[in-house]
């Protein structure tokens, strides 16, 4: 099991600049997490998807920021244009939510730095 | 909605000593709840969750943790800890697996 794949691991770039961060999810899981950690506000939710679907972005801060989830085996947290107040740490979670109650796997994070 | 309360942000102990980190949670509902840890520059691993049934909880690292309803408290424990113990501890709950709330987090500093 590799677990949850982010990609890439560190992002330097100048605000106003498009911004992907991507992820893999655990194979069979079929609930993903978008979860963003900052000093001063801890971890948000940003948005989740069940079955590929997006259920909840109500976390999700502007129209800058949007998520796609095209297949089980991939999900693209987009910001567009970025901005210096976008600096933190993305996450990206998943879960199996078929039968047992699964908790949450999280990755190894994206950490975004806005100039 | 839930909410929790991570009342210690951090927690300095010296090492083989006994430590308690601190959750108390809102919720309407029954909740499931939940402790993670966080290692420097990682994701967030999961320690020990309560379900249902004994209301104490045996997790990895030999931490474990107990459920009291009635002061809707989640307390997470370990007699004797280690260096590695080191790191940052979210308590977590969710209602229905769906929307899970987690604390503002607890460092642990074991001290030598």
């Amino acid at each position: 099991d590799a677990g949850v794949i982010q990609s890439p691991r560190h992002e330097v770039t100048e605000m106003g600049q498009e911004v992907t961060l991507r992820c893999k999810p655990i194979s069979g899981h079929n609930s993903l997490f978008w979860y963003r950690q900052t000093m001063m506000r801890g971890l948000e939710l940003l948005i989740y998807f069940n079955n590929n679907v997006p259920i909840d972005d109500s976390g999700m801060p502007e129209d800058r920021f949007s998520a796609k989830m095209p297949n089980a085996s991939f999900s693209t947290l987009k910001i567009q244009p970025s901005e210096p107040r976008d600096s933190a740490v993305y996450f990206c979670a998943s879960s199996n939510r078929r039968g047992n109650n699964s908790p949450l796997h999280f990755g190894n994070g994206t950490r975004l730095t806005v100039t | 909605a839930q909410s929790v309360t991570q009342l210690d942000s951090q927690v300095p102990v010296f090492e083989e000593a006994p430590v308690e980190l601190r959750c108390n949670y809102s919720s309407s509902v029954s909740v499931y709840l939940f402790w993670y840890v966080q290692y420097p520059n990682q994701g967030l691993q999961l320690l020990l969750k309560y379900l249902s049934g004994s209301t104490l909880v045996k997790g990895i690292n030999g931490f474990e943790a107990e459920f009291n309803k009635s002061q809707t408290s989640f307390h997470l424990r370990k007699p004797s800890v280690h260096i590695s113990d080191t790191a940052e501890y979210f308590c977590a709950v969710s209602r229905n697996f769906n929307k899970f709330y987690f604390g503002s987090g607890t460092k642990l500093n074991v001290k030598p």
